[in-house]
């Protein structure tokens, strides 16, 4: 199994530009999560999904959109691209509702806007 | 607002040192809470839960609810627990959410 995986590695945005991450679970998890890991800051929730169709807000969410329409695969957009948004770029999937259960995470995607 | 504080940046000792890293955390309701590790170059992992009341790797985490702490011990620091910590607890109305500190670099010296 792969685990979690994302696409892609790298990028380099100018701003305004937009672009898609894409992340990819074969663990039949219900849960993923999308972070942005900052120094000083830790990861920080951008959105998160409980299932196939679904979505909801994290604590910075603003900026970014996503999109859950398979179970494996949940979608990071970013629609017009801003210095402030230059991290790095976490998912993670875990099972369903139980809080005690551990988050499996991707590798990470790093984004530099200029 | 939950929140997780983890008050040193760096952390340095020389192997064979103990080691603590500290985490205090803020919330009214149950928190379970969490040590995950990134080493270089590897993903971000969970080194262990308080709830499991286990030692991985030497590592050792006891939830003190009367001074909102979850340090992370370990008696005798290796070359290889070089990495960075977060220290993370989810609500108990939250589902599987994580609310992750700032993070601690331990760097262990030979």
């Amino acid at each position: 199994n792969a685990g979690v995986t994302q696409t892609p590695k790298f990028r380099v945005l100018k701003t305004g530009q937009s672009m898609t991450l894409l992340c990819a679970q074969d663990m039949n998890h219900e849960y993923m999560y999308w972070y942005r890991q900052d120094p000083g800051m830790g990861l920080r929730l951008i959105h998160y999904s409980v299932g196939e169709g679904t979505t909801a807000k994290g604590e910075v969410p603003d900026g970014y959109n996503v999109s859950r329409l398979k179970k494996q695969n949940f979608l990071l957009g970013l629609e017009s691209a801003a210095p402030s948004q230059t991290s790095v770029y976490f998912c993670a999937s875990s099972w369903q509702t139980v809080r005690s259960y551990e988050q499996y995470f991707g590798p990470g995607t790093r984004l530099t806007v200029t | 607002a939950q929140r997780v504080t983890q008050p040193e940046k760096l952390l340095s000792v020389f192997k064979g040192a103990p080691v603590e890293l500290k985490c205090n955390y803020s919330y009214s309701g149950s928190p379970e809470l969490f040590w995950y590790v990134q080493y270089s170059r590897q993903r971000l992992q969970l080194l262990l839960r308080h709830i499991s009341r286990e030692s991985i790797k030497g590592f050792t985490a006891d939830l003190n609810k009367g001074e909102t702490s979850f340090h992370l011990k370990k008696p005798f620091a290796q070359e290889e627990d070089s990495a960075m910590y977060y220290c993370a607890l989810t609500m108990d109305n939250a589902g599987n959410m994580l609310t992750f500190g700032g993070g601690t670099r331990l760097m262990v010296k030979p």
